[in-house]
């Protein structure tokens, strides 16, 4: 079952611009994690923060966790046309199978 | 890092055929790894969780005599879905839990199935 809802589930920008994209979930977590797609293909972890961080820096990637909320957010600075893609949140209870969100699919207009 | 190879990447078969699809961890071992189906503009759902050496553990909904699913190695597990019919036409992904402080996932590249 999915864990939660992400939101947009579609977002079209241009590059330079910053993507946001939001995840809710449903259940107490360890740390929830950030995921890639490109159409078609595997995912690609990107980044992991845990239940006692609020906020995490990756590159271009900014991960914000708010446990009081049951929320998080993945900011993309300077988008470019390469980062289209669809990207989906993800938590687990320790080393079970991930449970995914809704996903996001990012459409960076060259 | 951590290599899972899955394949084939795409396959096209009849109705009522049955098709493998195998996930391979390249320079580990894999005790579990995770099988997961994702419709077209969909998120991933868990089907089932592939044990070495014991049986699959499927998720409520998915029919275990359809999907087979060995786990003889702890570098190999094997989905079959037999008797396919064009509704099994979907993505199927595998995925192995890995060790360490800040530890992720990591996916196979995913196979395509149609059905025709």
């Amino acid at each position: 079952s999915q864990q939660g809802e992400e939101d947009p589930q579609a977002l079209s920008i241009q590059e330079g611009e910053n993507a946001t994209m939001n995840c809710s979930y449903k259940t107490s977590i360890n740390n929830l994690q950030w995921y890639r797609q490109n159409s078609g293909r595997g995912l690609v972890h990107l980044i992991l923060i845990r239940s006692n961080e609020r906020e995490k820096h990756s590159g271009r990637l900014r991960v914000t966790l708010d446990t009081s909320k049951k929320s998080s957010s993945l900011l993309i600075t300077a988008s470019r046309a390469a980062d289209t893609a669809s990207y989906f949140c993800a938590t687990s209870p320790g080393r079970r199978a991930l449970t995914f969100g809704s996903g996001t699919r990012l459409q960076v207009q060259p | 890092g951590a290599v899972v190879s899955q394949h084939p990447s795409r396959v096209i078969c009849k109705s009522g055929t049955s098709v493998k699809i195998e996930c391979r961890s390249l320079d580990f071992q894999a005790t579990t790894m995770f099988w997961y189906r994702q419709f077209p503009k969909q998120s991933l759902m868990l089907m089932a969780t592939s044990n070495e050496g014991s049986k699959a553990t499927y998720e409520q909904g998915v029919e275990k005599d359809k999907f087979l699913i060995n786990h003889a190695s702890l570098t190999l597990s094997t989905l079959t879905v037999t008797s396919a019919h064009p509704e099994d036409s979907s993505f199927y992904i595998c995925s192995v839990s890995l060790t360490g402080p800040n530890y992720g996932y990591t996916f196979g590249s995913g196979t395509r199935l149609t059905v025709v």
